[in-house]
C-alpha cells in the first residue's frame, strides 16, 4: 500500500524558508509513471496547486508561486520536497503532498496534509 | 485563474445534485483532463472521477463526470448524508500545468 507522508516545521518566520518533505512508502518515486507535486489550502480556502517534479528533477510550478517555490527529490531517500522563500502570513495554510499520475494530471494519492502557520 | 464553481448546493437524500465547473478553452476546453475530489472536514481530498468521467477503483457508481465545451460538471445520485462534502475541479491548464476550481460546498437536506 503506497502512503505519502508530509513532515517538517509547523512555523515559519515572516521572510523566511518554509521546508517540508513528503516520504513516499510502498513504492520507489523512481520508478516511473508519476509526477509528485505539492498542493496547499489556505485556511477555509480552496485547493491550490503549488508545482510538481518528475522522478528524473524536472520540475513545473503554478505562475503564481514560480519565482518562490522550488520542488526536487531524493531518490536515494524516496522523498521529495518543498522550499518556499520570502513566506508572508499568507502562506500559512494546509500543505499536502500528492502523487500526479503522469501526463493525465490528476492526484491520486494524497498525504495527510500539514499546516504550516507563518508567524514571529 | 481558478475554474469557476457554485460556492454551495444542496438536496435532499435520494435527489441528485450537478456541480459545475467552468474554465476556458486554455483548460477545461482543451483537455479531457478534467478530475474531481471530494474533501470532508479535516481530511486530504479524495479522488473521485478523472479523465472528465473515469471512477478509480471503490467509487460508487453514485458519482459520475461530464463535459461539455468549457464546463465540466460532476453529477451525485442518491445522495446520501455522508456525500455532505467540499467538492473541488482540477484541469489540466497547458504547459504542464493544472488548476482548482475554487470547492463548492454540498450539504444535504
Amino acid at each position: 500500500q503506497v502512503q505519502l507522508q508530509e513532515s517538517g516545521p509547523r512555523l515559519a518566520r515572516p521572510s523566511e524558508t518554509l521546508s517540508l518533505t513528503c516520504t513516499v512508502s510502498g513504492a520507489f518515486v523512481h520508478s516511473g509513471g508519476y509526477f509528485y507535486s505539492w498542493i496547499r489550502q489556505r485556511p477555509g480556502k480552496g485547493l491550490e496547486w503549488i508545482g510538481y517534479v518528475y522522478p528524473g528533477g524536472t520540475t513545473h510550478y503554478n505562475a503564481s508561486l514560480q519565482s518562490r517555490a522550488t520542488i526536487f527529490v531524493d531518490t536515494s531517500k524516496n522523498q521529495f520536497s518543498l522550499n518556499l522563500n520570502s513566506v508572508t502570513a499568507a502562506d500559512t495554510a494546509v500543505y499536502y503532498c500528492a502523487r500526479d499520475v503522469s501526463e493525465k494530471y490528476y492526484f491520486d494519492l494524497w498525504g495527510q496534509g500539514t499546516l504550516v502557520t507563518v508567524s514571529s | 485563474s481558478a475554474l469557476t464553481q457554485p460556492a454551495s448546493v444542496s438536496g435532499s437524500p435520494g435527489q441528485s445534485i450537478t456541480i459545475s465547473c467552468t474554465g476556458t478553452y486554455s483548460d477545461v476546453g482543451n483537455y479531457d483532463l478534467v478530475s474531481w475530489y471530494q474533501q470532508s472536514p479535516g481530511k486530504a481530498p479524495k479522488l473521485l472521477i478523472y479523465e472528465v468521467n473515469k471512477r478509480p477503483s471503490g467509487i460508487s457508481t453514485r458519482f459520475s463526470g461530464s463535459k461539455s465545451g468549457n464546463t465540466a460538471s460532476l453529477t451525485i445520485s442518491g445522495l446520501q448524508a455522508d456525500d455532505e462534502a467540499h467538492y473541488y475541479c482540477c484541469s489540466c491548464a497547458g504547459s504542464a500545468t493544472v488548476v482548482f476550481g475554487g470547492g463548492t460546498e454540498l450539504t444535504v437536506l
